[in-house]
C-alpha cells in the first residue's frame, strides 16, 4: 500500500530537548516535505527536498533542520524545541513539480 | 503575509445542493493551484488540480475554476453528499514550493 509514515503520532517534550520526528515513504518518490499546521494560519511549509542531499527552506524554516540521505526518509530535527513549535506536522511527498502531494498522518507535538 | 487565503472559515450545505468553496491569492507567480481534503485525524489528501493556463478542470462532482486576473479559485462539489463533509485546503504552487490557504470547514447537512 503506497503510504507516508510518521512517527511518533504524539509527542509531549520540555523545552531544549532535542527531538526527531520520522518520515518515510514507500512510493519512491522524489519530492519530500514538512508542514506545520496551526489555527488560523492552515498549511506552512517548513522546510522540502527535490531529492537526495537536496534540501531547502521553506516558509518557516527556523528552529528546525532536515536531512534527506536516502529517497524515502525524511526526518524532521527540532534541535532545542520551545514552546511556540507546539503544532500538528505533516511530512509530504510527490514525484516532484506541482503534482499532488501524498500525506502522512500527522504528529502532535506539545513542548512544554 | 499570507499569499493565499480562504476567507470562508466554515460552510453549511444541505445535502444535494452545489457547495462552493473560494480562494483568493496575491502572488501572480503561481502557475498550478490544487485542492485538497483533510478529515479530522488524518492528513489532507489531493482532490483535484487546475494548471494557471486553464479556466476550469473537472473530475466527477468536483470542478474547479480559475480567474486569474480576479486572482481567484473557487471549488464546485456537485451534489454535495455528507461524505463530502471535512475542512478543505486550496493550495498554490511556484518555485518548488506550495503555499496553502487556512482551509475551510464544509458541513453537508442530510
Amino acid at each position: 500500500e503506497a503510504q507516508v509514515t510518521q512517527n511518533p503520532r504524539y509527542l509531549i517534550t520540555v523545552t531544549g530537548k532535542k527531538l526527531t520526528v520520522t518520515c518515510s515513504q514507500n512510493m519512491n518518490h522524489e519530492y519530500m516535505s514538512w508542514y506545520r499546521q496551526d489555527p488560523g494560519l492552515g498549511l506552512r511549509q517548513i522546510y522540502y527536498s527535490m531529492n537526495v542531499e537536496v534540501t531547502d527552506k521553506g516558509d518557516v524554516p527556523e528552529g528546525y533542520k532536515v536531512s534527506r540521505k536516502e529517497k524515502r526518509n525524511f526526518p524532521l530535527i527540532l534541535e532545542s524545541p520551545s514552546p511556540n513549535q507546539t503544532s500538528l506536522y505533516f511530512c509530504a511527498s510527490s514525484l516532484g513539480g506541482p503534482w499532488a502531494q501524498y500525506f502522512g498522518p500527522g504528529t502532535r507535538l506539545l513542548v512544554l | 503575509d499570507q499569499q493565499v487565503k480562504q476567507n470562508s472559515p466554515s460552510l453549511s450545505v444541505q445535502e444535494g445542493r452545489i457547495s462552493i468553496l473560494n480562494c483568493d491569492y496575491t502572488n501572480s507567480m503561481f502557475d498550478y493551484f490544487l485542492w485538497y481534503k483533510k478529515y479530522p485525524a488524518e492528513g489532507p489528501t489531493f482532490l483535484i488540480s487546475i494548471s494557471s493556463i486553464k479556466d476550469k478542470n473537472e473530475d466527477g462532482r468536483f470542478t474547479v475554476f480559475l480567474n486569474k486576473s480576479a486572482k481567484h479559485l473557487s471549488l464546485h462539489i456537485v451534489p454535495s453528499q455528507p461524505g463530502d463533509s471535512a475542512v478543505y485546503f486550496c493550495a498554490a504552487y511556484t518555485g518548488n514550493q506550495f503555499y496553502f490557504g487556512t482551509g475551510t470547514s464544509l458541513t453537508v447537512i442530510p
